[in-house]
């Protein structure tokens, strides 16, 4: 399969712990994306990255929120101190740039449950 | 601000045409794009207009009027699979067009 893959898919954890997601994209594709989607919502841009350089965050993304890309491959976002209403579906998304950036291609998510 | 409007729900029979509506605010326009996202499911990108007028993508259209500021996704020969929600989007004006802002979406409801 070479589409955008993201690890794990579902992660349930405890108010105040620290949760990591992984993310894969299409191999040719040098900007990455990260959105949060909630229930009856469309995604949310949370930040985004152009090879290993994160170029943009999004307000939403708090000082709890780190993302990073260090190889300009795989991208990993980390939520520390997790809260309730971090409880969402955070997706990965990539294109190849410029004029591909409106034909993005997401992955299935990770389905995040803060208790 | 930067913002899209589309109706919440719509429902239509097999077989049938329906038209999902989209108006949008945005500073700095650079087209217009239509997502399918089935339950569950990631969303998957449809269709986009950068110019005025129709685009055909098979049994799916799509409509932009830059100057009404009014896009649509028309789905023709509607099938059981077509159940979903469909979001439009528009590039960020603010950041150099690149990160995506979407409507609320519409869900699609199609009976047999």
């Amino acid at each position: 399969d070479t589409g955008v893959s993201q690890n794990p898919r579902h992660k349930i954890t405890k108010r105040g712990q620290n949760v990591t997601f992984r993310c894969d994209p299409i191999s040719e594709h040098n900007r990455l994306y990260w959105y949060r989607q909630t229930l009856g919502q469309g995604p949310e841009f949370l930040t985004y990255f152009q090879n290993e350089a994160q170029l943009e965050k999004s307000r939403l993304l708090s000082d709890r929120f780190s993302a990073e890309r260090p190889k300009g491959s795989f991208s990993t976002l980390e939520i520390q101190r997790t809260e309730q209403g971090d409880s969402a579906m955070y997706l990965c998304a990539s294109s190849l740039g410029l004029a591909g950036d409106n034909e993005q291609f997401f992955g299935p998510g990770t389905r995040l449950t803060v208790l | 601000g930067q913002s899209l409007e589309q109706p919440s729900e719509v429902t239509a029979v097999e077989g049938a045409i329906v038209q999902i509506n989209c108006t949008y605010q945005t500073s700095g326009f650079y087209g217009l794009s239509w997502y399918q996202q089935h339950d569950g499911g990631a969303p998957t990108f449809l269709s986009y207009n950068a110019l005025d007028g129709l685009e055909e993508t098979g049994r799916f259209s799509s409509f932009l009027s830059r100057s009404d500021s009014y896009g649509y996704l028309l789905l023709q020969e509607l099938q059981m699979k077509d159940s979903a929600s469909y979001f439009c989007a528009v590039r960020d004006g603010t950041r150099a067009g690149t990160a995506l802002i979407f409507g609320k979406g519409t869900t699609l409801s199609v009976s047999s």
